[in-house]
């Protein structure tokens, strides 16, 4: 069965740093990957859609990388904020269907 | 972005009552409506999906009887949890699809507490 995984401790940098969330995936060839924010209590935002034939995406202080080969997505934020603090979730698509990672959750600390 | 309401935001109820939750798409035509479910510190689990005058298709393990999908309309779904249950007690999620938007937006999500 598909298998994703992200870092599972909760990553915690300081303020001005790039941080950088990785997710992994087994048994599966997705048609594009996603990066979705979670606030505690609160729906996933959308963030960041990738597809399989793009190897890179930015948007603000957003960067997504995408290896079909390696089955792993990067997702970095730079010049991080104490307000990206948040669990962030990888979910891999295929259609309109979504299978989503456990998150990690990240603090960003002044 | 597309924007995804829900209501309501949260609800407690009696065990044996029926809770019904509507999801909204108010800004594009949603041909496909997803509900998930999450509990404490776990990821969404895909309950079931559903499109605009058809059937909803269960994820295995979900009990349909029990969880009542209707989307009436492009633009809303309502998921009816019947006989709640404590163990029913979760977060859940809807999330809308269209071609317009070709991703899936997430309503806000809605606590339900079954006493």
């Amino acid at each position: 069965s598909q298998k994703i995984e992200q870092n599972s401790e909760a990553l915690n940098i300081q303020e001005g740093k790039t941080a950088t969330l990785t997710c992994n995936y087994t048994n599966y060839s997705p048609a594009y990957l996603q990066w979705y924010r979670q606030d505690p209590g609160r729906g996933p935002v959308f963030l960041l859609l990738i597809r399989e034939n793009e190897k890179e995406k930015r948007k603000e202080r957003l960067k997504v990388t995408f290896d079909t080969t390696l089955k792993q997505s990067l997702f970095h934020i730079t010049a991080s904020q104490p307000a990206d603090s948040a669990t962030y979730l990888c979910a891999l698509g295929d259609t309109d269907k979504l299978i989503f990672g456990t998150g990690t959750r990240l603090q960003v600390f002044p | 972005g597309a924007v995804v309401s829900q209501h309501p935001s949260w609800v407690i109820c009696k065990s044996g009552t029926s809770v019904k939750i509507e999801c909204r798409s108010l800004d594009f035509q949603a041909t496909t409506m997803f509900w998930y479910r999450q509990f404490p510190k776990q990821s969404l689990m895909l309950m079931a999906t559903s499109n605009e005058g058809s059937k909803a298709t269960y994820e295995q393990g979900v009990e349909k009887d029990k969880f009542l999908i209707n989307h009436a309309s492009l633009t809303l779904s309502t998921l009816t949890v019947t006989s709640a249950h404590p163990e029913d007690s979760s977060f859940y999620i809807c999330s809308a699809w269209g071609l317009a938007v070709e991703t899936q937006y997430f309503g806000p999500g809605t606590r339900l507490l079954v006493l």
